[in-house]
């Protein structure tokens, strides 16, 4: 089965500032990795994917997120942070078994400062 | 184009009441997934239809759980005997078919037990 764990459950920045949101898989076999974002009342919106090929990928609103295999990760960033970046992010994974069902992190509350 | 769709998209309900949510995926999506989203629970998936196959049900909690997807379309999660951890924002994801692996969310309907 696969995990996935999310360092700090809450990160604060400065305005401007950069923004690291840490992501950690387990899969025994190739995973699919995304970053979602979730604002208050709200579902959740894809930021980015890693499916197959480049390890780096961007997303929407100046995010990326580089797929790291031996290390296992896929950390989120962007390099200077806005007010309206302030939300909830949600790494998952799935690895094609029931579709595509997603195993989700525990969330990270982003919090920016101005 | 539309979005996905779910009503009701809050619900106040007593403990031992039944509730239905109901889901309208995008038009010409043949994969819908329901998760539960929780304070203590985090994430975590439900039951994935795709096309007229039969539903993985694997992450029902209880039998008083149950969902239906009608003409390859709407769905309807049935809460049964409705209990205070039932309590919950219920989401509503659709995809274009069972290896496309972005999803789209619902709103999420609000369910409070009291």
């Amino acid at each position: 089965a696969q995990s996935v764990t999310q360092l700090g459950s809450h990160v604060s920045v400065s305005e401007g500032a950069l923004v690291l949101l840490r992501c950690n898989y387990s899969s025994s076999v190739p995973p699919y990795l995304f970053w979602y974002v979730q604002y208050p009342n709200q579902g959740l919106q894809l930021l980015l994917k890693y499916t197959t090929g480049a390890t780096l990928v961007k997303g929407i609103n100046g995010f990326e997120a580089e797929f790291k295999k031996s290390e296992t990760s896929f950390h989120l960033t962007k390099p200077s942070a806005h007010m309206s970046d302030a939300a909830e992010y949600f790494c998952a994974v799935t690895v094609g078994t029931s579709g595509s069902r997603l195993t989700f992190g525990e969330g990270t509350q982003l919090t920016v400062n101005p | 184009g539309a979005g996905v769709s779910q009503s009701p998209s809050n619900k106040v309900t007593e403990k031992g009441k039944d509730v239905e949510l109901r889901c309208d995926p995008i038009s010409g999506h043949t994969a819908l997934y329901w998760y539960r989203q929780s304070l203590g629970q985090g994430l975590e998936f439900l039951i994935y239809f795709q096309g007229n196959s039969a539903p993985d049900k694997s992450g029902l909690p209880s039998d008083r759980f149950s969902a239906e997807r009608t003409g390859g379309s709407v769905s309807t999660l049935t809460i049964q005997r409705t209990q205070q951890e039932d309590s919950a924002v219920y989401l509503c994801a659709s995809s274009l078919d069972r290896i496309t692996y972005e999803q789209y969310f619902g709103p999420g309907t609000r369910l409070t037990v009291t």
